[in-house]
C-alpha cells in the first residue's frame, strides 16, 4: 500500500550539529510539506514543494531548509541546531494544487536539541 | 490573525453526537473548509471537506452555513477512540497552492 514514512521517528542531537530528517511518501504526489508542532502553537507550516525542483519557504523557515531532487522525497536540514527546534516534526504529502486535495501526513519525527 | 477560531476545549458522552463548531468570518469564495484530527502523539488525519454543501461521509457530517462564515463537524455517535484534537482548515489564500493553515484546533474528550 501507498504511504508516507518518516525517519527517524526520535532523534536527540546537540547544539550547533547539522541534522537531516528524512520523508518518503509512494503515493507519486506532486506536494510535499514540513510542518511543525510546539505546545500552544498548533502545526506551523516550515518549507513545501510543488514539484521536482521546486521549493517555499512557510511561515517558519528560518535554520531549516529543503531540496526536493525526486517526487518521493523532501528532506528537512537543519543547518545548526538550536535548543528553540526541539519539536514534534511532520510531513505530509497532497496529489497536487487543487483547492479539494487531502494532505496525508506521516507519524512525526521527535527532535531533542541539547 | 488567526484563520479559522475553535473552542480551546469540548466535552462529549460516550454515544452522543459531538458538535464542534468552527467560525472563519474570512474565507474566500474559492476556499475550501477542510477538518482534521489529531489523536496523541499521531500524524493529524483528515476528516471532511467541504466548500459550500453539507458533506457527510463514513466519519463525520461537514454544515456550513449560508454565509460560509462558520461551519459545524459533527460526529454523529462519539465513541472514546474520538478523543482527539480536531482542527478547523481554510486554504491559505487562492494562489498558494495546496497549504493549509493549522490554529489550535478544539480537545474534545469523549467521557464513557
Amino acid at each position: 500500500d501507498a504511504e508516507i514514512t518518516q525517519s527517524p521517528r526520535h532523534k536527540i542531537t546537540e547544539t550547533g550539529r547539522q541534522v537531516t530528517l528524512a520523508c518518503h511518501q509512494t503515493w507519486n504526489h506532486n506536494n510535499m510539506f514540513w510542518y511543525r508542532q510546539d505546545l500552544g502553537h498548533g502545526l506551523r507550516l516550515i518549507h513545501y514543494s510543488y514539484g521536482v525542483q521546486d521549493t517555499n519557504k512557510g511561515e517558519v523557515s528560518d535554520g531549516y531548509s529543503v531540496s526536493r531532487s525526486n517526487t518521493e522525497d523532501l528532506p528537512l536540514t537543519l543547518e545548526s541546531a538550536a535548543s528553540s527546534q526541539t519539536s514534534v516534526y511532520f510531513c505530509a504529502s497532497s496529489l497536487d494544487s487543487s483547492s479539494y486535495n487531502e494532505q496525508f501526513f506521516g507519524p512525526g519525527t521527535r527532535l531533542t536539541v541539547l | 490573525d488567526a484563520k479559522t477560531t475553535q473552542p480551546t476545549s469540548m466535552d462529549c458522552a460516550e454515544g452522543r453526537a459531538a458538535n464542534l463548531p468552527c467560525n472563519h468570518s474570512t474565507i474566500s469564495g474559492n476556499e475550501y473548509v477542510y477538518w482534521y484530527r489529531q489523536i496523541h502523539s499521531q500524524g493529524p488525519q483528515y476528516i471532511i471537506h467541504g466548500l459550500k454543501n453539507n458533506e457527510t461521509n463514513e466519519m463525520a457530517s461537514l454544515i456550513i452555513t449560508e454565509d460560509r462564515k462558520s461551519s459545524t463537524l459533527i460526529l454523529p455517535h462519539a465513541t472514546l477512540r474520538d478523543t482527539a484534537v480536531y482542527y478547523c482548515i481554510v486554504r491559505v489564500g487562492p494562489n498558494t497552492g495546496n497549504q493549509f493553515y493549522f490554529g489550535t484546533g478544539t480537545s474534545l474528550t469523549v467521557i464513557p
